[in-house]
């Protein structure tokens, strides 16, 4: 079974830029989250999912992030315009809300750095 | 909200020693707390995790302890070996809401 896939894997900007990550989460899940790690700290959350509603966004920067879940299935997160402090990795996970664990699967994550 | 305390930061062990990781957490109300493995450049993985109806979970080599009075909780891993080096994370959430608060990590290193 194909784990929660995202893209790109290493992104290099310049500041200002707009930067957009996507992920495809594990077949079957529908819930759906964008986690920000910073280096050396646990990951933060964005944005959650249920399907394609967001639910919790409480986080998410509305300034100058952003992110869709179309179809309750893929999702792209988008940062416009870059500011040196969005260098991070930008994590997806998924997980199935009947399941009886709640675990969370993630995704290899999107590092991102802005010069 | 809550807020997961988690110490020490970085932990180096003799490989066959025991380490201990603690978290405390703030908002009684949670009732979920996996613990997750991360090694360097990886996605973090879950390792084991235990519900607030449970004291204590073990799962091989590795233990999970629950003290919901005092809200913290413990990863025990016994007979360290090298591949047990990574960072560990604790997370809190209540179980159906779906949304994880982290720890902020410990790295863990196991000495040959």
């Amino acid at each position: 079974e194909a784990g929660v896939v995202q893209s790109p894997r290493y992104k290099i900007i310049e500041k200002k830029q707009p930067v957009a990550f996507w992920c495809n989460p594990i077949s079957g899940h529908n819930t759906l989250y964008w986690y920000l790690q910073n280096l050396g700290q646990g990951p933060e959350l964005l944005i959650r999912y249920e399907n394609e509603e967001a639910v919790d966004d409480s986080q998410l920067p509305k300034d100058r992030f952003s992110a869709e879940r179309l179809k309750g299935v893929d999702s792209t997160l988008k940062i416009q315009p870059a500011e040196l402090g969005d260098s991070a990795v930008y994590l997806c996970a998924s997980s199935f809300t009947g399941a009886n664990t709640g675990e969370l699967f993630f995704g290899e994550g999107s590092r991102l750095t802005v010069l | 909200g809550e807020n997961v305390e988690q110490h020490p930061s970085t932990l180096s062990v003799q490989e066959g020693d025991s380490a201990v990781i603690k978290c405390t957490y703030s908002d009684s109300a949670s009732n979920y707390f996996p613990w997750y493995k991360q090694e360097l450049g990886k996605r973090p993985q879950l390792i084991i995790d235990i519900r607030s109806n449970v004291g204590e979970k073990k799962d091989q080599r590795i233990a999970v302890t629950l003290n919901k009075t005092a809200k913290h909780f413990s990863l025990h891993i016994t007979e360290t070996q090298p591949e047990d080096s990574a960072v560990y994370f604790c997370a809190a959430s209540m179980r159906g809401e779906g949304k994880l608060i982290f720890g902020q990590g410990t790295e863990l290193s196991v000495k040959p």
